[in-house]
């Protein structure tokens, strides 16, 4: 079974500039969740999606944003892009959203550079 | 708010050696717990995890970790690494909630010298 994939695998922006990160998840995985990864912060959660419908969010300004479309695969996009905002941006599946006892497998991550 | 602890930032160790690395979190309720790994290059794979039942907890790679809830602690070991171990670990909870959200900690970078 293929793994979660990101796409794409590096991006280069401009402050104020918009972007869209893409993610698949693992065949049959229904919830997607979205993950920032920096040397200072860490990882930190940005939001999970399940069903089309945000379920969670984390604490991250509203230029941070997601969907998730109707065959699980998902979108986040930040808008008015700032120097921070330079991550790894990292997407996870789970066949659930039951709960916390699922295990989240994670896809390889988009490294975004802002300029 | 839910926090966790990871002690020591880096590890340097020689292969053979035993390792320990510790975890505490903040959460007092139900907890699950987890440790990932990433290796260089690599993407986060989920080395063990915890749930209920057992404390002791088996892991991929001959890794195993204990769940001391009185300490609220969920230390990993290993009683012999090898240089392929070589890589970052990260703890993390999800306190429940019915969310996938995991807390991480700040991870632990380990070099094992040949």
């Amino acid at each position: 079974k293929a793994g979660v994939t990101q796409t794409p695998r590096y991006l280069i922006k401009t402050r104020g500039q918009q972007v869209t990160l893409s993610c698949s998840p693992i065949s049959g995985h229904r919830s997607v969740s979205w993950y920032q990864q920096t040397p200072g912060q860490g990882l930190q959660f940005l939001f999970e999606y399940f069903s089309e419908t945000q379920r969670n969010k984390g604490n991250f300004p509203g230029r941070f944003s997601g969907r998730q479309f109707s065959n699980s695969r998902s979108e986040m996009n930040v808008s008015t892009l700032e120097l921070g905002d330079s991550a790894l941006y990292l997407c996870a599946s789970s066949l659930t959203s039951g709960g916390s006892q699922e295990t989240q497998y994670f896809g390889p991550g988009t490294r975004l550079l802002v300029l | 708010a839910q926090s966790v602890s990871q002690h020591n930032h880096h590890v340097i160790l020689s292969e053979a050696a035993s390792l320990e690395l510790g975890c505490n979190y903040s959460y007092g309720g139900t907890v699950n717990l987890f440790w990932y790994v990433q290796y260089p290059g690599q993407h986060l794979q989920l080395l063990l995890k915890y749930f209920s039942g057992d404390p002791l907890v088996k892991g991929i790679k001959g890794f195993e970790a204990e769940f001391i809830k009185s300490k609220f602690s969920f230390n990993l070991r290993k009683p012999s690494v090898q240089w392929s171990d070589t890589a970052e670990y990260f703890c993390a909870v999800n306190s429940g909630g019915g969310y996938n959200k995991l807390i991480f900690g700040a991870g632990t970078r380990l070099a094992v010298h040949p």
